[in-house]
């Protein structure tokens, strides 16, 4: 199976900073890549699709980018709503999977 | 508007059964392919098992193949998950998702989760 690998694990920023994690297919997936935000006890949300098609509703300071095998999710200002765990998902072939998750922290 | 309500969780002995359902609204579930993810308490996401739109198709996570099974009751509009022979390390939040049957997409809503908890 193709395993997700996301860096950094936890990431400390401060609002209105520029940051990027990233996230590595063990193989290709080609652009099927998925990025979720989840907050404490809530379900994950779907932000962005096909790796960088920015879902209806969510900021445009996020962005996606990548293909193959290298894929990074990009948040151009924190706002304080952005401290969370962001988790990427692969989903070109069953059994889809996830990133470990990046823990978004304040600085 | 969308919405997928988790119910069935509990706790549960280790060896013993437990049936999720996850009931849709303001939308069909077989126009849809639906997913079933679960996160243990403090972890990451795990995806374990779909159903396809027509229910044709089911594929499951290794960690739960032979356990769990996945099926729908389109009358009402539900989704369920069987889990049978639970263990420990099935404890966990269980969540519903559904992913619309378009190229390219993914699971675009889910559940708030329904959590399981296997214990003696």
């Amino acid at each position: 199976d193709i395993q997700m690998t996301q860096s950094p694990s936890t990431l400390s920023a401060s609002v209105g900073d520029r940051v990027t994690i990233t996230c590595r297919a063990s193989q290709s997936i080609s652009t099927w890549l998925a990025w979720y935000q989840q907050k404490p006890g809530k379900a994950p949300k779907l932000l962005i699709s096909k790796a960088s098609s920015l879902e209806s509703g969510v900021p445009s300071r996020f962005s996606g980018g990548g293909s193959g095998t290298e894929f990074t999710l990009t948040i151009s200002s924190l706002q304080p709503d952005d401290f969370a765990t962001y988790y990427c998902q692969r989903y070109n072939t069953y059994p889809y999977s996830f990133g470990q998750g990046t823990n978004l922290e304040i600085k | 508007q969308v919405q997928m309500v988790e119910s069935g969780g509990g706790v549960v002995q280790p060896g013993r059964s437990l049936r999720l359902s996850c009931a849709a609204s303001a939308f069909t579930l077989s126009d849809y392919s639906m997913h079933w993810v679960r996160q243990a308490p403090g972890k990451g996401l795990e995806w374990l098992a779909v159903l396809s739109y027509d229910g044709s198709h089911t594929y499951y996570a290794d960690s739960v193949k032979g356990r769990f099974t996945t099926s729908t009751d389109t009358s009402k509009n539900t989704l369920y998950l069987q889990m049978n022979s639970l263990r420990a390390e099935d404890t966990a939040v269980y969540y519903c998702a559904r992913e619309p049957v378009i190229p390219g997409a993914t699971c675009d809503y889910w559940g708030q989760g329904t959590l399981v908890t296997v214990s003696s």
